[in-house]
């Protein structure tokens, strides 16, 4: 079945960094942009970042801009997220969650369940 | 920035019509899409496109988006639709992916 699995998220002090994975199943990740999504405790939904299809555009909130990064590997239906300088405001559960047309940002219609990132010292 | 406000809260009875609110400027000119998201668990989308609904969601979830509003509207609301519903629209002037405020319904 079509599935995404987030993994790689846990404690860090602030200014260091941590990498998120996303992997991909049930569908040609290769076909589809993707997105992170993040949910501070008890706060709403914030988009972080897009990648396209084939990883030739990506945009970035401006809360993270210059200090995340996003990536993808079609070969290992993977896709990334690099976060560097990391702050207590970027507390959260990430969410890694597909475009659901492969060109233009459109709706999210796959989720995956989160990885909770802590930024505490 | 874009900004997308939704009333924090809507209570309904089970069995009568939840209308719940998008406004953002001129978003009429945007495509929305709903999010329901139960305590928990990851959000799921109900509608896209304003109106469309992916396979799987009933009937009772319908949307419309005119002017600076968009509405989420849960016909026969059922104690299973409790939840936080988020509207998102991207915003192409900037190339960034905005949600709305949230909204949290309640099933009296």
């Amino acid at each position: 079945q079509v599935q995404l699995v987030e993994s790689g998220g846990g404690v860090v002090q602030p200014g260091r960094s941590l990498r998120l994975s996303c992997a991909a199943s049930g569908f040609t990740f290769s076909s589809y942009g993707m997105h992170w999504v993040r949910q501070a405790p008890g706060k709403g939904l914030e988009w972080v970042a897009v990648i396209w299809y084939d990883g030739s555009n990506k945009y970035y909130a401006d809360s993270v801009k210059g200090r995340f990064t996003i990536s993808r590997d079609n070969s290992k239906n993977t896709l990334y997220l690099q976060m560097n300088s990391l702050r207590a405001e970027d507390t959260a559960v990430y969410y890694c969650a597909r475009n659901r047309a492969a060109g233009d940002p459109d709706a999210f219609d796959i989720w995956g369940q989160g990885t909770m990132v802590t930024v505490s010292s | 920035s874009y900004v997308l406000t939704q009333p924090p809260s809507v209570s309904v009875a089970p069995g009568q019509t939840a209308r719940i609110t998008c406004g953002g400027n001129n978003i009429g000119s945007k495509s929305v899409h709903w999010y329901q998201q139960k305590p928990g668990q990851a959000p799921v989308l109900v509608v896209y496109d304003d109106s469309d609904r992916p396979s799987g969601i009933p009937e009772r979830f319908s949307g419309s988006n005119s002017g600076n509003t968009a509405t989420l509207t849960i016909s026969r609301v059922e104690a299973g639709d409790e939840a936080d519903y988020y509207c998102q629209v991207w915003d192409s002037s900037s190339d960034h992916g905005v949600f709305g405020t949230g909204t949290k319904v309640t099933v009296l």
